[in-house]
């Protein structure tokens, strides 16, 4: 089974800034590898998938990189409606899995 | 547009069963693989299982492999989710997912919350 990680598991950060999650598997993912934002008291939503799509009418300060096992969701210009939690999702082989999240404050 | 609406969340028993069900429109259901995704209290989300478009290929995650089964009805445009053999640990909202074989799961229901309680 593919293990997902990601860095770090929390964060706070300031209007304007820029910041970084990062999403590792334990096995290549080709680009089947989604990111998702969950506000609280809401359903998850897809920002990217196939790593670096941005979803239509996804903020273009959003956006996702990587390849292979370790994979990026960058926001860049963080706003106060960013606050919310970060999962990436594998979706390259069955059981598909989450990453375990991060949390990120203003 | 894409809706989906899940059902049958409750307070059960430890040991009991329950079904969840969801009811989706706005697009062609039976051409679409569909998942469930559940979260419970304060925690990260759970893949749980995946079932093709036409109900012919099932897959579970380790955790509820043996107790849950999930089915659909392409005719009703619904998929179940049987929980079987419940304890506290599958408290959690329980959301039914389209997803896209090979793809990202795009659209999500609002969940279901299911309380496993004496």
């Amino acid at each position: 089974d593919i293990q997902m990680t990601q860095s770090p598991s929390s964060l706070s950060a300031s209007v304007g800034d820029r910041i970084t999650i990062t999403c590792r598997a334990s096995h290549v993912l080709r680009n089947n590898l989604a990111w998702y934002q969950q506000k609280p008291g809401k359903a998850p939503k897809c920002l990217i998938s196939a790593a670096s799509r941005l979803q239509d009418g996804v903020p273009s300060r959003f956006s996702g990189g990587g390849s292979g096992t370790e994979f990026t969701l960058t926001i860049s210009n963080l706003q106060s409606e960013d606050v919310a939690d970060y999962y990436c999702l594998q979706h390259h082989s069955f059981p598909y899995a989450f990453g375990p999240g991060t949390k990120v404050d203003i | 547009q894409v809706q989906l609406a899940e059902s049958g969340g409750g307070v059960v028993q430890p040991g009991k069963s329950r079904t969840l069900s969801c009811a989706a429109s706005g697009f062609n259901f039976k051409s679409f693989g569909m998942t469930w995704v559940r979260q419970a209290p304060g925690k990260g989300l759970e893949w749980l299982a995946y079932i093709w478009y036409d109900g012919s290929n099932k897959f579970y995650s380790n955790s509820v492999k043996g107790r849950f089964t999930v089915s659909r009805d392409n005719s009703e445009q619904t998929m179940s989710l049987h929980l079987d053999s419940l304890t506290g640990d599958d408290t959690a909202i329980y959301f039914c997912v389209r997803a896209p074989y090979g793809k990202a799961f795009d659209y999500w229901g609002q969940g279901t919350l299911v309380v496993v309680s004496s």
